[in-house]
C-alpha cells in the first residue's frame, strides 16, 4: 500500500455508539493530522501529532479522542456524537520541519450520525 | 477578518477560457503558500506550491504578492477536467499552522 489509507470509508452511527476511524501512512512522514470537512466550510484542523507530540484544537469537543501509537498510525475515537458531527473526516501526513510542509491526504471517512 | 479568504465562486467558464482565482491571507509572517485541488467527494491534492518569484506548471501559473498579502492562480486554456474546487493554503510556521481557505469552485463547460 502507498500513500495515506483511511478506514472505514463510510460510517453510519447512532448517537450512543462508540466507533473509531483509522489512518495509516506509508510515506515515512513525521506528522499526522485529523481534519474535519463540512459542507461549504474550510477544512478544520482537529488534531496534529508532530514527532509524536500531540497538538490539539481547543474547540474540538471531548467526544473526539485521538490516538497516535506510532508515526505511521493515527486513530480518531468517537463516542456519543451529535448529528452536527456528520462530515468528511480527512487524515493527512507531512514531513514537518521541511521548508514546504506539504500535506498528503487520505481519501477520507464520511461519517453520518443519526 | 478570516485568516485565509477566497472567493467561493462558482466560476462557470467555457472550455478554452482563461480563469484566475485570488486568495488573501491575514498573517504577514506566513512562510509557504500552496494551491490544492479537490474533486467532488474526493480528498484534496497538492496542485502546486507558490514561490515568491512566481511559478508555472503547464497551463497553471501561481503568483505571490507579499506586500498585498495575496496569492493567485491562473488557469489558461481551461479543460473540462479542470472542474474542481481550488483550495488556497497558507503555512505560518509549525505543523499545526496550515490554514485552508474555503475553496473556489470552478466548472468548465463544454
Amino acid at each position: 500500500e502507498t500513500g495515506v489509507t483511511q478506514t472505514p470509508r463510510h460510517l453510519v452511527m447512532g448517537m450512543t455508539n462508540k466507533k473509531s476511524l483509522k489512518c495509516e501512512q506509508h510515506l515515512g512522514h513525521n506528522a499526522m493530522y485529523w481534519y474535519k470537512q463540512s459542507a461549504k466550510k474550510p477544512l478544520e484542523l482537529m488534531f496534529v501529532y508532530s514527532l509524536e507530540e500531540r497538538v490539539e484544537n481547543n474547540s474540538v469537543p471531548s467526544r473526539f479522542s485521538p490516538e497516535c501509537p506510532n508515526s505511521s498510525h493515527l486513530f480518531l475515537h468517537l463516542h456519543t456524537l451529535q448529528p452536527e458531527d456528520s462530515a468528511l473526516y480527512l487524515c493527512a501526513s507531512s514531513q514537518a520541519g521541511s521548508v514546504a510542509n506539504v500535506l498528503t491526504f487520505g481519501a477520507g471517512s464520511r461519517l453520518t450520525v443519526l | 477578518r478570516k485568516e485565509v479568504e477566497q472567493d467561493p465562486g462558482p466560476f462557470n467558464v467555457p472550455e478554452g477560457a482563461t480563469v484566475a482565482f485570488n486568495c488573501t491571507y491575514s498573517n504577514s509572517a506566513s512562510q509557504s503558500f500552496f494551491w490544492y485541488r479537490q474533486d467532488c467527494r474526493k480528498e484534496p491534492k497538492l496542485l502546486m506550491s507558490v514561490y515568491s518569484s512566481g511559478n508555472e506548471d503547464g497551463r497553471f501559473t501561481a503568483q505571490l504578492n507579499r506586500a498585498s498579502q495575496y496569492i493567485s492562480l491562473l488557469i489558461r486554456d481551461s479543460k473540462l477536467s479542470d472542474s474542481a474546487t481550488y483550495l488556497c493554503v497558507v503555512h505560518s510556521g509549525s505543523a499545526r499552522q496550515l490554514t485552508f481557505g474555503s475553496g473556489t469552485q470552478l466548472t468548465v463547460l463544454p
